[in-house]
């Protein structure tokens, strides 16, 4: 079974602060994906990776940072959380080829800066 | 990507087949329809794909339209749990990752 793991379900840091979320897959997946969803946005993709120490930015990169030293492991960084950054964070991966193949998603991390 | 239509809401009632329709006319020809649900608070759930031929999993059957611009999502025998908002997505076979969900159908499953 396809296990996509998120290091916390619920998160509550201060403005300013330096925040890690951590995403885990075990299906040797290549790519994976950072997005954020917020109520009438829908899913908004902040960053994705296509292999180890690769990174490419997606929609709304300003103020994140990613990390892929292992091919299991993608980590988000907000490198000084700010209000706006209150969200849903939801991690994906997918196989490369064959391209058709979906993205399994984790289970999301709330997270509320306040 | 083909625009999806989906309706805003549906119920089925506890252990009958719902069925959940999706329009997409302007599919092309290298396209996948892609179903994925979203219970309350938890990640979406990816639950199965097709491209011209019907597809059957553990979890569900997809119907694809001869013409491939309809679909429809059949969860056999539906429980509570079952209970969420279903997304239909139609997306090219390559070059582009970035997933974007539209507003889905909330099914409601009644005991």
């Amino acid at each position: 079974d396809v296990k996509v793991t998120q290091s916390s379900r619920y998160l509550v840091k201060r403005t300013g602060e330096k925040v890690f979320l951590e995403c885990v897959q075990d299906m040797d997946h290549e790519n994976m994906f950072w997005y954020r969803q917020d109520p009438g946005l829908g899913l908004r993709l902040i960053y994705f990776s296509y292999d180890v120490k690769m990174k490419e930015k997606g929609d709304i990169p300003e103020g994140y940072s990613v990390s892929r030293e292992k091919k299991e492991r993608f980590s988000l960084i907000l490198e000084s959380a700010s209000t706006n950054q209150t969200s849903m964070y939801l991690c994906a991966s997918s196989l490369d080829r064959p391209s058709n193949q979906p993205q399994h998603f984790g289970d999301g991390t709330r997270l509320s800066i306040l | 990507d083909a625009k999806t239509t989906q309706p805003t809401s549906m119920d089925c009632a506890e252990g009958r087949a719902a069925n959940l329709p999706c329009n997409h006319s302007t599919i092309s020809g290298n396209e996948y329809v892609y179903w994925y649900r979203q219970i309350h608070s938890q990640g979406p759930q990816y639950i199965i794909h097709g491209l011209k031929n019907n597809e059957t999993n553990e979890m569900a059957s997809l119907i694809i339209t001869e013409d491939r611009k309809s679909s429809t999502l059949i969860l056999p025998h539906a429980t509570l749990r079952d209970t969420a908002v279903y997304y239909c997505i139609v997306r090219v076979t390559f070059g582009n990752e970035k997933l974007t969900f539209g507003t889905g159908t909330r099914l409601t499953i009644i005991p």
